[in-house]
């Protein structure tokens, strides 16, 4: 059974810092990796989609990174922002045809 | 290209009754995902229609169920509602290709059971 892990749960760092999410995932037989986002209350809005033959994709100040032997995906996000502030989540397309989401990261950017 | 579109988007309920969900996706998708997101349990996959066809369904009980239309939009209906099924159910579209599939989330569905 996949499991995906979040690590850490919540982040705060002041305005300009580049930082690392970390998800972990129990099943490397996967056939993608999606990073989100999500504001409070509202739906999500994908970031980076890493198909499992990728080992990285990039979009403007965000990177994602896959090594799928190690069960392991980052998200790196560069000179962070307060409009960054939000939920990310990571999700696993395993098994037929459905995702399994990782808990989150709630990231707080100091201005 | 519009996005997915569910509707309603907030929706009361008293416990004992039961609500239907809708969702349009983007133009030429013909998977529809749901899931439900709950702070307790985060986002737990319901199930995923493809051409009317239900492909995969998650651990939910029986009073959870949906279906797909010709046009691809997808309905999901909870029966006998319950207190703990008060959650944002989300709806995501996708267009599958070899290589696997994007998921696009609509805004969701704010449901409240009192």
């Amino acid at each position: 059974k996949q499991e995906v892990t979040q690590i850490p749960a919540a982040l705060s760092v002041p305005e300009g810092e580049n930082l690392v999410l970390n998800c972990s995932f129990t099943d490397s037989a996967i056939y993608n990796l999606q990073w989100f986002r999500q504001d409070p209350g509202k739906g999500l809005t994908s970031l980076l989609l890493i198909q499992s033959s990728q080992r990285e994709q990039t979009s403007g100040r965000l990177n994602a990174s896959l090594d799928k032997s190690s069960g392991r995906s980052t998200l790196y996000i560069a000179a962070s922002q307060p409009g960054d502030s939000a939920t990310y989540l990571c999700a696993v397309a395993s098994g037929t045809y459905k995702y399994i989401f990782g808990t989150g990261t709630r990231l707080k950017v100091l201005a | 290209k519009a996005g997915v579109t569910q509707t309603p988007r907030y929706l009361i309920k008293t416990r004992g009754q039961q609500v239907t969900l809708s969702c349009s996706p983007i133009s030429g998708h013909r998977s529809v995902s749901w899931y439900q997101q709950t702070p307790g349990q985060g986002l737990q996959f319901l199930f995923e229609y493809f051409s009317e066809t239900q492909r995969n369904k998650g651990n939910f009980p029986g009073r959870f169920s949906g279906r797909q239309f010709s046009n691809s939009r997808s309905e999901m209906n909870v029966s006998t509602l319950e207190l703990g099924d008060s959650a944002l159910y989300l709806c995501a579209s996708s267009q599958l290709d070899r290589d696997g599939y994007e998921q696009y989330f609509g805004p969701g569905t704010r449901l409240t059971v009192t």
